[in-house]
């Protein structure tokens, strides 16, 4: 089974510029997650969605943080215009179920250095 | 207070010692309950859920004590290999909330 693929895994761009960061899911996961994790934290939430719709956005920064994922599949989430604290690794994660539960798996993140 | 909350560490542990921590969570309701495993620079991997009976996974133990809401996560025999860190998840209706995690070391 191909894993969760991410791009680009490094980016480093000045404040107030943008960047956005793709994720292509374990095929046939229905939910998507994009966690950011800032070091020495654990992961933090931004945006999860439940094949293209928005199941729970209430972390999202929405003054600069945007995220879609057209036709249920691959999701995009764009950052515009980067701050210094946005500075962190961006996890993007789909589930399964499994005896009721929702199991994630992780792609391999995408680092975002703001300078 | 924070929802999920663990000790951030590091523990050190001789090799072949055995190590235990806990992770302590704010809503009773909360229904499902994971550990996974994060090591240096990479993505976190599922190590495995945590039953209401308990589970053992070969020299991983997880328990669940829903009376004092908090988890644990014993490793026996310890490995070089088990450094990492050990991030506590919990499910809240289907709202997964991340711990910081505990950083587990493991020296020769």
């Amino acid at each position: 089974e191909a894993g969760v693929a991410q791009s680009p895994r490094y980016k480093i761009i000045e404040k107030r510029q943008s960047v956005a960061f793709w994720c292509n899911p374990i095929s046939g996961h229905a939910t998507l997650y994009w966690y950011q994790q800032i070091l020495g934290q654990g992961p933090k939430l931004l945006i999860q969605f439940q094949n293209n719709g928005v199941v729970d956005d209430s972390q999202l920064p929405k003054d600069r943080f945007s995220a879609e994922r057209l036709k249920g599949v691959d999701s995009t989430l764009k950052i515009q215009p980067a701050k210094l604290e946005d500075s962190a690794v961006y996890l993007c994660a789909s589930s399964s179920t499994v005896s009721g539960a929702n199991v994630l798996t992780f792609g391999a993140g995408s680092r975002l250095t703001v300078l | 207070r924070k929802e999920v909350e663990q000790d951030p560490g590091p523990f050190n542990v001789p090799e072949g010692a055995t190590v235990a921590f806990n992770c302590t969570y704010s809503n009773s309701a909360s229904q499902s309950f994971f550990w996974y495993r994060q090591d240096c620079r990479k993505e976190p991997k599922l190590l495995m859920s945590v039953y209401s009976s308990g589970n053992e996974d070969g020299r991983f133990t997880a328990q669940l004590n829903r009376a004092s809401q908090y988890i644990s996560l014993l490793i026996r025999d310890s490995k070089l290999s088990d450094s990492a860190t050990y991030l506590c998840v919990v499910d809240s209706w289907g709202k997964l909330q991340f711990g910081a995690g505990t950083q587990v070391v493991v020296t020769p």
